[in-house]
């Protein structure tokens, strides 16, 4: 069972902004910063959003991040085809003493 | 630029232990800057942190696999491994290794993943 929660399943129309939630405890996402995954088919997961809402070199700025409490947001404005991936929300949690993820959402672009 | 390849048995039996080698290859496993890890993704599912290491300094491992992981490290080969004892079929997955590379405080290098069997 995931530590952070997700929602399974997000779509959208291109052009369309979409969010994806993450929530968390007290443990992790209230006390540590927020990382998100982008993991298109059949590759490995590359990083997005890291430190809650900075971007990696190269990633677009069309995606940002947020983090209120125990909660965060992943949102992607003008959505594209290539958007079309399983997205996950990473933290670290002080009880674990490692980093927990969600159990990711899958964006499908209508 | 980093680059991480993972080798591993593909196919093994309940009760035998996981070998998986990491290659590096545009820095040094050496290089005390960097953190280096492994992460899996069972099948069709999320994914779920191993355990990850400074070189020469600390080391920390998920709670529910502590007891199973062996970490080493081939500064030769410029090879970090992992091994897990005593598999079941719970621990088919593709494993990933992984580093905390360009100061972005999260694993923003990934190999491209190893899938690895368990059954009898």
């Amino acid at each position: 069972q995931p530590v952070l929660t997700q929602p399974p399943s997000a779509s959208g129309t291109p052009g369309q902004r979409v969010t994806i939630s993450c929530s968390g405890s007290n443990s992790n996402i209230e006390v540590n910063t927020v990382n998100w995954y982008q993991q298109l088919p059949g590759t490995a997961p590359k990083l997005l959003i890291y430190s809650n809402n900075l971007r990696p070199s190269g990633v677009p700025e069309r995606f940002s991040g947020s983090k209120s409490g125990t909660s965060a947001s992943l949102a992607i404005s003008g959505l594209q085809s290539e958007d079309e991936a399983d997205y996950y929300c990473a933290s670290w949690d002080d009880s674990l003493d490692g980093p927990v993820f969600g159990g990711g959402t899958k964006l499908t672009v209508l | 630029q980093l680059q991480l390849q993972e080798s591993g048995p593909g196919l093994l039996k309940p009760s035998e232990t996981l070998s998986l080698a990491c290659t590096v290859s545009g820095d040094s496993v050496s290089n005390t800057n960097h953190c280096w890890g492994w992460i899996r993704q069972p099948p069709g599912k999320g994914l779920e942190w191993i355990g990850s290491f400074y070189y020469g300094g600390s080391s920390s491992y998920n709670p529910s696999l502590k007891s199973r992981v062996t970490k080493s490290v081939d500064t030769a080969k410029n090879q970090f491994s992992l091994k897990l004892s005593s598999v079941t079929a719970a621990d088919t997955a593709v494993y990933y290794c992984v580093a905390i590379f360009g100061g972005y405080d999260a694993f923003d290098i990934w190999g491209q993943g190893t899938m690895v069997t368990v059954s009898s």
